[in-house]
């Protein structure tokens, strides 16, 4: 079974603060992807990455960047964390029949 | 239009039929997916459907594909009460990874 973990559960931070999220995966898998999830939005692509060192910016990149410098992690950083940042963050990747697996969500409360 | 299209609730008693409509976006996606997200937890696959086939059943779900009318359906058989949380379908357009969610079908099982 795929397995994708996100290092919290639950984050609390102050307007300002720089964020890490971390996302791991344990498939070898070389994309991976960092949306959230708004209520009444569905979600929302961040950013994705396709390899090692390789991102492409999704459909709401303002105020976010990201990192991969192993292929089993992927992490995402808030510069100067916003309260319009409050939201759901949830990490996937993508294996077989194109099929994205998602880890649990991280959610994150800006203060 | 860009949106993949999703009725907000549903409400169906325990034991009864549910079934969840979904309007997708480019007819030529390869893959439409079902996701299902229990509460503060991530997105589970459910079930999907390569675009040359009009119908997949597996146990309990069956999805329905019209390709003419971009339409997918789900159908869940004899609902339970553990059958309560939010479905979003989602499709992949040809040559990217980005997926497309809907907005997500809150369904409510009542007992």
């Amino acid at each position: 079974d795929v397995k994708v973990t996100q290092s919290s559960r639950y984050l609390v931070k102050r307007t300002g603060e720089k964020v890490f999220l971390e996302c791991v995966q344990d498939m070898d898998h070389e994309n991976m992807f960092w949306y959230r999830q708004d209520p009444g939005l569905g979600l929302r692509l961040i950013y994705f990455s396709y390899d090692v060192k390789m991102k492409e910016k999704g459909d709401i990149p303002e105020g976010y960047s990201v990192s991969r410098e192993k292929k089993e992690r992927f992490s995402l950083i808030l510069e100067s964390a916003s309260t319009n940042q409050t939201s759901m963050y949830l990490c996937a990747t993508i294996g077989g029949s194109d099929t994205q697996y998602f880890g649990p969500g991280t959610r994150l409360t800006v203060l | 239009g860009e949106d993949v299209e999703q009725s907000l609730f549903l409400s169906v008693r325990e034991g009864d039929s549910s079934v969840i409509n979904c309007t997708y976006t480019d007819s030529s996606s390869t893959y439409l997916y079902w996701y299902k997200q229990e509460p503060g937890a991530g997105l589970q696959l459910l079930t999907y459907i390569f675009s040359n086939m009009d119908m997949k059943q597996d146990q309990r779900l069956t999805v329905l594909l019209n390709k003419k009318d971009k339409h997918l359906s789900l159908r869940i058989a004899d609902t339970q009460t553990g059958d309560s949380a939010i479905y979003f379908c989602a499709e992949i357009p040809p040559g990217t990874y980005k997926y497309i969610f809907g907005t997500g079908t809150r369904l409510k099982v009542l007992a």
